[in-house]
């Protein structure tokens, strides 16, 4: 099973909403990445979990909150959003090498939530 | 800041080979990425170089690194109307990962 999914394709949630992105792998990876991409822009690292733990967070503002539960599962928690965060979330996972979880030998992405938000 | 440079756009005709090229921002970059996107669909990481590689080729993709110029290309050899999609060339300098704002190759058959 080489497949990284993510729930839901797509979310609409108002500015005072908190909903949740779920993304989920089965590969064994230990290393797990949310990415923004906004419509005709090139994707934005957001966040890096190695082994459960969060290891590069690229300044991303606090009303969005990650959440590696086990090492499967990865979750982007949403609160007091505003329009301009609307774009679509990619999750990927790889396998842990000798170097740091950001320097992936290979990425499996999943097919991305796509969030608005009104 | 400085931007990770990319041209906007590259067609080609089924059969001939594509470059795909970048400029990027910080000697000191350790790898530099290549990523693929196709229409609707998610990105795929086509391959990587290490700053102290000049050359890397997997299949009928090859990367060239010039250090001096800070210059990254991506040559598809024998291009097919698959490989039509939009490529980002990505940096990492001090832990932080910059996208260039990605080639869209279009391949005419």
């Amino acid at each position: 099973d080489t497949e990284v999914t993510q729930t839901p394709k797509h979310l609409v949630m108002g500015m005072t909403n908190k909903k949740s992105l779920k993304c989920e792998q089965h590969m064994g990876h230990r290393a797990m990445y949310w990415y923004k991409q906004k419509a005709k822009k090139p994707p934005e690292l957001m966040f890096v979990y190695s082994y459960e733990k969060l290891s590069i967070n690229e300044s991303v503002p606090s009303r969005f909150s990650p959440e590696c539960p086990n090492s499967s599962l990865l979750n982007l928690h949403l609160h007091a959003l505003q329009p301009e965060d609307s774009a679509l979330y990619l999750c990927a996972s790889s396998q842990e090498n000798s170097r740091a979880a950001l320097y992936p030998d290979t990425q499996y992405f999943g097919p991305g939530t796509r969030l608005t938000v009104l | 800041g400085e931007d990770v440079e990319q041209s906007l756009f590259l067609s080609v005709r089924e059969g001939d080979s594509s470059v795909i090229n970048c400029t990027y921002t910080d000697s000191s970059s350790t790898y530099l990425y290549w990523y693929k996107q196709e229409p609707g669909a998610g990105l795929q990481l086509l391959t990587y170089i290490f700053s102290n590689m000049d050359m890397k080729q997997d299949q009928r993709l090859t990367v060239l690194l010039n250090k001096k110029d800070k210059h990254l290309s991506l040559r598809i050899a024998d291009t097919q109307t698959g490989d039509s999609a939009i490529y980002f060339c990505a940096e990492i300098v001090h832990n932080d990962m910059r996208f260039g704002a990605g080639t869209r190759l279009t391949v005419k058959p």
